[in-house]
């Protein structure tokens, strides 16, 4: 079962702009993490964020995690070609697992 | 040692034969996962080790599927008499104490 949702399912944009992509989830969580998946190829960790943080940042990412609404927001600030891939949330549960579950994912197209 | 290998890169069988992938983790990674990823979706949890324990299967592993990891080091992952259905990217991952998942770039199967 997928425990996160992103949304949308899909991302249109032009290179130079902000892409914001949102996960909301469904149980107590420890972390959310984010992932970047080019095509046919492996996850790639991007940013993790605590249950008791509410903002992040990484360069050119920002994310914000509410517990209250469950929900998650990723934000890709002035875009490049090179950022169009799909973009997984995955939560890990409160209770000790350390099993995280993944959403169906973003998939972004940045224009050059 | 770079990150986590993954082999075959691509596996084309006929339905019905039996097939292994193998993953090799960041050394000294002890918890490995095998997630499986169908076109379009997140990545499905399969299994779980720490050290040489498996400590969680999903319902998703049939009885067709196993996987072992012999010394808590390499994991292999079996599919028996495999069928269209078992088509997927079978990704494995690895990560220390603190979270934060390094992936492998999958094994993709094709059952013909």
């Amino acid at each position: 079962s997928q425990q996160g949702e992103e949304d949308p399912q899909a991302l249109s944009i032009q290179e130079g702009e902000n892409a914001t992509m949102n996960c909301s989830y469904k149980t107590s969580i420890n972390n959310l993490q984010w992932y970047r998946q080019n095509s046919g190829r492996g996850l790639v960790h991007l940013i993790l964020i605590r249950s008791n943080e509410r903002e992040k940042h990484s360069g050119r990412l920002r994310v914000t995690l509410d517990t209250s609404k469950k929900s998650s927001s990723l934000l890709i600030t002035a875009s490049r070609a090179a950022d169009t891939a799909s973009y997984f949330c995955a939560t890990l549960p409160s209770g000790g697992s350390y099993i995280p579950t993944f959403g169906r994912g973003t998939s972004l197209i940045v224009h050059p | 040692d770079t990150g986590v290998s993954q082999d075959p890169r691509h596996k084309i069988t006929k339905r019905g034969q039996n097939v292994t992938f193998r993953c090799d983790p960041i050394s000294e990674h002890n918890r490995l996962y095998w997630y499986r990823q169908t076109l379009g979706q997140g990545p499905e949890f399969l299994t779980y080790f720490q050290n040489e324990a498996q400590l969680e299967k999903s319902r998703l592993l049939s009885d067709r599927f196993s996987a072992e990891r012999p010394k808590g080091s390499f994991s292999t992952l079996e599919i028996q008499r495999t069928e269209q259905g078992d088509s997927a990217m079978y990704l494995c991952a690895s990560s220390l104490e603190d979270p934060g998942y390094t992936f492998g770039s999958g094994t993709r199967l094709t059952v013909v």
